[in-house]
Protein backbone atom coordinates (compact mmCIF):
# COMPACT_ATOMS: atom_id res chain seq x y z
CA UNK A 1 0.00 0.00 0.00
CA UNK A 2 1.05 3.33 -0.98
CA UNK A 3 1.73 5.36 2.22
CA UNK A 4 3.63 8.03 4.11
CA UNK A 5 4.44 7.10 7.57
CA UNK A 6 5.25 9.65 10.46
CA UNK A 7 6.19 9.21 14.06
CA UNK A 8 5.84 9.92 16.36
CA UNK A 9 1.92 10.80 15.63
CA UNK A 10 1.32 12.53 19.28
CA UNK A 11 4.36 14.20 21.42
CA UNK A 12 4.48 16.57 24.44
CA UNK A 13 7.81 17.59 25.27
CA UNK A 14 9.43 20.29 27.11
CA UNK A 15 11.71 24.06 25.88
CA UNK A 16 14.55 22.91 24.38
CA UNK A 17 15.03 19.27 24.43
CA UNK A 18 15.72 17.79 20.66
CA UNK A 19 13.35 15.80 19.15
CA UNK A 20 13.16 14.44 15.69
CA UNK A 21 10.08 13.32 13.37
CA UNK A 22 10.30 10.91 11.01
CA UNK A 23 8.70 10.71 7.86
CA UNK A 24 8.84 7.62 5.36
CA UNK A 25 7.79 7.01 2.08
CA UNK A 26 7.34 3.88 -0.38
CA UNK A 27 6.50 4.93 -3.41
CA UNK A 28 9.63 6.24 -4.84
CA UNK A 29 9.13 10.06 -4.81
CA UNK A 30 11.67 12.22 -5.46
CA UNK A 31 10.04 15.46 -3.82
CA UNK A 32 9.30 15.24 0.01
CA UNK A 33 8.22 18.43 2.13
CA UNK A 34 7.07 19.09 5.71
CA UNK A 35 4.17 21.76 6.71
CA UNK A 36 3.31 22.89 10.03
CA UNK A 37 -0.69 23.77 10.57
CA UNK A 38 -1.56 26.32 12.92
CA UNK A 39 -5.66 27.47 13.14
CA UNK A 40 -6.00 30.45 10.55
CA UNK A 41 -2.79 30.08 9.09
CA UNK A 42 -3.16 26.94 6.72
CA UNK A 43 -0.27 25.16 5.70
CA UNK A 44 2.78 26.51 5.88
CA UNK A 45 5.50 24.79 4.33
CA UNK A 46 8.62 24.30 6.65
CA UNK A 47 11.67 22.66 4.55
CA UNK A 48 11.41 20.83 1.25
CA UNK A 49 13.53 18.18 -0.97
CA UNK A 50 13.66 17.37 -4.44
CA UNK A 51 15.81 14.59 -4.17
CA UNK A 52 18.77 13.22 -1.89
CA UNK A 53 20.97 15.40 -0.32
CA UNK A 54 18.74 18.13 -2.14
CA UNK A 55 16.63 20.01 0.83
CA UNK A 56 15.84 24.01 1.09
CA UNK A 57 14.01 26.32 3.21
CA UNK A 58 10.33 26.81 2.71
CA UNK A 59 8.08 29.81 4.68
CA UNK A 60 8.83 29.13 7.98
CA UNK A 61 12.43 27.05 8.40
CA UNK A 62 13.32 29.35 11.71
CA UNK A 63 14.04 26.55 14.61
CA UNK A 64 13.96 23.34 12.24
CA UNK A 65 16.67 21.18 10.40
CA UNK A 66 16.15 18.27 7.94
CA UNK A 67 18.14 15.68 5.99
CA UNK A 68 17.63 13.81 3.32
CA UNK A 69 20.15 11.12 2.87
CA UNK A 70 18.32 8.64 1.28
CA UNK A 71 15.16 8.81 -0.85
CA UNK A 72 12.65 7.41 0.87
CA UNK A 73 13.07 8.99 4.65
CA UNK A 74 13.26 13.13 5.26
CA UNK A 75 13.23 13.30 8.96
CA UNK A 76 12.27 16.78 10.67
CA UNK A 77 14.12 17.77 13.81
CA UNK A 78 13.92 20.45 16.29
CA UNK A 79 17.08 20.83 17.85
CA UNK A 80 15.59 23.24 20.94
CA UNK A 81 11.42 23.30 20.91
CA UNK A 82 9.77 26.39 21.54
CA UNK A 83 6.19 26.65 22.97
CA UNK A 84 5.61 28.58 19.59
CA UNK A 85 6.45 25.18 17.49
CA UNK A 86 3.67 23.76 18.87
CA UNK A 87 1.83 22.82 15.71
CA UNK A 88 0.09 19.79 13.54
CA UNK A 89 2.99 18.63 11.42
CA UNK A 90 2.73 17.29 7.79
CA UNK A 91 4.83 15.19 5.97
CA UNK A 92 4.15 15.27 2.06
CA UNK A 93 5.59 13.63 -0.52
CA UNK A 94 5.19 13.56 -4.57
CA UNK A 95 6.47 12.35 -7.57
CA UNK A 96 8.44 15.07 -9.64
CA UNK A 97 6.41 18.02 -11.78
CA UNK A 98 7.67 20.84 -13.46
CA UNK A 99 11.09 22.02 -13.27
CA UNK A 100 11.34 18.48 -10.52
CA UNK A 101 8.96 20.61 -8.27
CA UNK A 102 5.91 18.66 -6.85
CA UNK A 103 3.02 17.52 -8.95
CA UNK A 104 -0.81 18.45 -7.72
CA UNK A 105 -1.10 14.98 -6.04
CA UNK A 106 0.54 14.98 -2.81
CA UNK A 107 0.49 12.28 -0.31
CA UNK A 108 0.68 13.44 3.36
CA UNK A 109 1.18 11.31 6.70
CA UNK A 110 -1.20 11.31 9.08
CA UNK A 111 0.28 14.21 10.67
CA UNK A 112 2.26 14.46 13.94
CA UNK A 113 0.92 16.79 16.91
CA UNK A 114 3.56 18.37 18.62
CA UNK A 115 3.13 20.22 22.09
CA UNK A 116 6.15 21.88 23.56
CA UNK A 117 5.87 23.29 26.98
CA UNK B 1 -0.39 39.66 -1.11
CA UNK B 2 -1.16 36.05 -0.93
CA UNK B 3 -0.51 33.29 -3.70
CA UNK B 4 -3.73 32.23 -3.15
CA UNK B 5 -6.67 33.10 -1.28
CA UNK B 6 -9.94 31.40 0.11
CA UNK B 7 -12.78 32.28 2.10
CA UNK B 8 -12.22 30.41 5.45
CA UNK B 9 -16.12 30.19 6.12
CA UNK B 10 -17.21 28.54 8.00
CA UNK B 11 -20.26 27.85 5.44
CA UNK B 12 -23.04 26.06 7.59
CA UNK B 13 -25.38 24.32 4.95
CA UNK B 14 -28.75 22.09 5.27
CA UNK B 15 -28.28 18.42 3.51
CA UNK B 16 -29.54 18.72 -0.16
CA UNK B 17 -27.79 21.96 -0.98
CA UNK B 18 -25.97 23.26 -3.19
CA UNK B 19 -22.37 25.21 -2.39
CA UNK B 20 -20.08 26.58 -4.43
CA UNK B 21 -16.83 27.61 -2.76
CA UNK B 22 -14.49 29.81 -4.79
CA UNK B 23 -10.08 30.14 -4.84
CA UNK B 24 -8.40 33.03 -6.11
CA UNK B 25 -4.31 33.07 -6.77
CA UNK B 26 -2.37 36.12 -7.88
CA UNK B 27 -0.16 34.51 -10.56
CA UNK B 28 -1.42 34.63 -14.02
CA UNK B 29 0.86 32.79 -15.21
CA UNK B 30 -0.14 29.48 -13.18
CA UNK B 31 -0.88 26.20 -14.57
CA UNK B 32 -2.57 23.82 -12.73
CA UNK B 33 -4.99 23.87 -9.99
CA UNK B 34 -6.75 21.32 -7.43
CA UNK B 35 -9.00 20.95 -4.72
CA UNK B 36 -8.17 18.98 -1.62
CA UNK B 37 -10.12 17.74 1.19
CA UNK B 38 -9.24 18.30 4.64
CA UNK B 39 -11.47 16.43 7.27
CA UNK B 40 -11.14 17.41 11.01
CA UNK B 41 -7.43 16.45 12.69
CA UNK B 42 -6.77 14.25 9.34
CA UNK B 43 -4.33 14.60 6.64
CA UNK B 44 -5.28 16.70 3.47
CA UNK B 45 -6.01 14.72 0.53
CA UNK B 46 -6.55 15.12 -3.14
CA UNK B 47 -9.80 15.26 -3.97
CA UNK B 48 -9.92 16.43 -7.82
CA UNK B 49 -8.05 18.29 -10.66
CA UNK B 50 -9.23 21.24 -12.21
CA UNK B 51 -8.92 21.36 -15.77
CA UNK B 52 -9.11 24.34 -18.01
CA UNK B 53 -12.47 23.15 -19.43
CA UNK B 54 -14.34 22.29 -16.02
CA UNK B 55 -14.62 18.82 -14.76
CA UNK B 56 -17.35 17.32 -12.94
CA UNK B 57 -17.33 14.07 -10.70
CA UNK B 58 -20.47 12.52 -9.30
CA UNK B 59 -21.82 15.74 -7.35
CA UNK B 60 -18.85 18.12 -7.16
CA UNK B 61 -17.58 20.58 -9.92
CA UNK B 62 -14.70 22.23 -10.30
CA UNK B 63 -14.48 25.20 -12.54
CA UNK B 64 -11.34 27.72 -13.85
CA UNK B 65 -11.73 30.86 -14.56
CA UNK B 66 -8.57 32.15 -16.07
CA UNK B 67 -9.25 36.03 -16.77
CA UNK B 68 -10.28 36.27 -13.41
CA UNK B 69 -8.04 34.29 -11.99
CA UNK B 70 -10.09 31.84 -9.53
CA UNK B 71 -11.07 28.08 -9.52
CA UNK B 72 -14.38 26.85 -8.13
CA UNK B 73 -15.62 24.07 -6.01
CA UNK B 74 -19.67 23.23 -6.90
CA UNK B 75 -21.23 20.56 -4.77
CA UNK B 76 -24.22 19.43 -5.19
CA UNK B 77 -26.90 17.42 -3.11
CA UNK B 78 -24.75 17.70 0.25
CA UNK B 79 -24.28 15.10 2.28
CA UNK B 80 -23.33 15.03 5.57
CA UNK B 81 -20.32 13.53 5.08
CA UNK B 82 -19.37 15.96 2.59
CA UNK B 83 -18.44 18.17 6.55
CA UNK B 84 -14.85 19.01 6.15
CA UNK B 85 -12.27 21.84 5.13
CA UNK B 86 -11.07 22.08 1.43
CA UNK B 87 -8.30 23.41 0.27
CA UNK B 88 -7.40 24.78 -3.00
CA UNK B 89 -3.80 24.28 -4.76
CA UNK B 90 -2.32 26.27 -7.30
CA UNK B 91 1.17 25.28 -8.94
CA UNK B 92 2.92 27.72 -10.97
CA UNK B 93 5.95 27.87 -12.92
CA UNK B 94 7.91 30.56 -10.96
CA UNK B 95 10.44 27.94 -9.91
CA UNK B 96 10.54 24.40 -8.07
CA UNK B 97 8.82 24.63 -5.08
CA UNK B 98 5.88 26.13 -6.88
CA UNK B 99 2.72 24.43 -5.55
CA UNK B 100 0.75 26.52 -2.92
CA UNK B 101 -1.98 26.11 -0.73
CA UNK B 102 -4.89 28.23 0.13
CA UNK B 103 -5.98 28.47 4.31
CA UNK B 104 -9.02 26.39 3.37
CA UNK B 105 -13.13 26.68 3.74
CA UNK B 106 -14.79 24.87 6.15
CA UNK B 107 -17.82 23.12 5.07
CA UNK B 108 -20.26 22.38 7.50
CA UNK B 109 -23.26 20.12 6.42
CA UNK B 110 -26.46 20.23 8.77
CA UNK B 111 -29.16 17.12 9.15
Amino acid sequence: EAQVTQNPRYLITVTGKKLTVTCSQNMNHEYMSWYRQDPGLGLRQIYYSMNVEVTDKGDVPEGYKVSRKEKRNFPLILESPSPNQTSLYFCASSSPGLAGGPTGELFFGEGSRLTVL
Amino acid sequence: RKEVEQDPGPFNVPEGATVAFNCTYSNSASQSFFWYRQDCRKEPKLLMSVYSSGNEDGRFTAQLNRASQYISLLIRDSKLSDSATYLCVVIDQTGANNLFFGTGTRLTVIP
